[in-house]
């Protein structure tokens, strides 16, 4: 079964403390992982798809990487505008369908 | 562009009572999807369709139903609201090639009481 795992939970850091988020997945034919910023109140919005093992993208302070078993996500000197909670989803041999993790809060203290 | 857009953004229902989630989307896609966000268990699928006139089953799809009679809008009903599909509500879309990302609307929070 297509399952995907998030850690931590939550994760407060000070402006400018570096840190990664992870996300394990298991899935049957791994199409796409994708990572989603969602923001209180709101729809989550798309930051990344990686395709396979050993890709990486970057986009300003944020960094994503892909295993064959999980992803991480980079914040390189992270700013209080950061906080949300980021979201990961793996898309499988059904294409038709994502999994989503239960996602990592992060809050970034000025 | 509008992009994704739900109606209504909260409800308050009854134990019982009846409702229907409007999704529309005006980029020409070919999915839609309807998920469920509760705290701690992330975003479900609740149902989901692959064009025009077709609908599937999600994750959790009981106590829900579905319609996509035009290719822009997409409806989740639900028949005899129970206090444990209080949840917010995201629908989201995309075009039909395999890899393409989830666009999402901003959500509705539905109250069951």
């Amino acid at each position: 079964e297509d399952q995907v795992t998030q850690s931590p939970e939550a994760l407060r850091l000070q402006e400018g403390e570096s840190s990664s988020l992870n996300c394990s997945y298991t899935v049957s034919g791994l199409r796409g992982l994708f990572w989603y910023r969602q923001d209180p109140g709101k729809g989550p919005e798309f930051l990344f798809t990686l395709y396979s093992a050993g890709e990486e993208k970057e986009k300003e302070r944020l960094k994503a990487t892909l295993t064959k078993k999980e992803s991480f996500l980079h914040i390189t000197a992270p700013k209080p505008e950061d906080s949300a909670t980021y979201l990961c989803a793996v898309q499988g041999y059904n294409f038709n369908k994502f999994y989503f993790g239960s996602g990592t809060k992060l809050n970034v203290k000025p | 562009n509008a992009g994704v857009t739900q109606t209504p953004k909260f409800r308050v229902l009854k134990t019982g009572q009846s409702m229907t989630l409007l999704c529309a989307q005006d980029m020409n896609h070919e999915y839609m999807y309807w998920y469920r966000q509760d705290p701690g268990m992330g975003l479900r699928l609740i149902h989901y369709s692959v064009g025009e006139g077709t609908t599937a089953k999600g994750e959790v799809p009981d106590g829900y139903n579905v319609s996509r009679l035009k290719k822009q809008n997409f409806l989740l009903g639900l028949e005899s609201a129970a206090p444990s599909q209080t949840s917010v509500y995201f629908c989201a879309s995309r075009t039909g090639n395999t890899n393409e990302k989830l666009f999402f609307g901003s959500g509705t929070q539905l109250s069951v009481l």
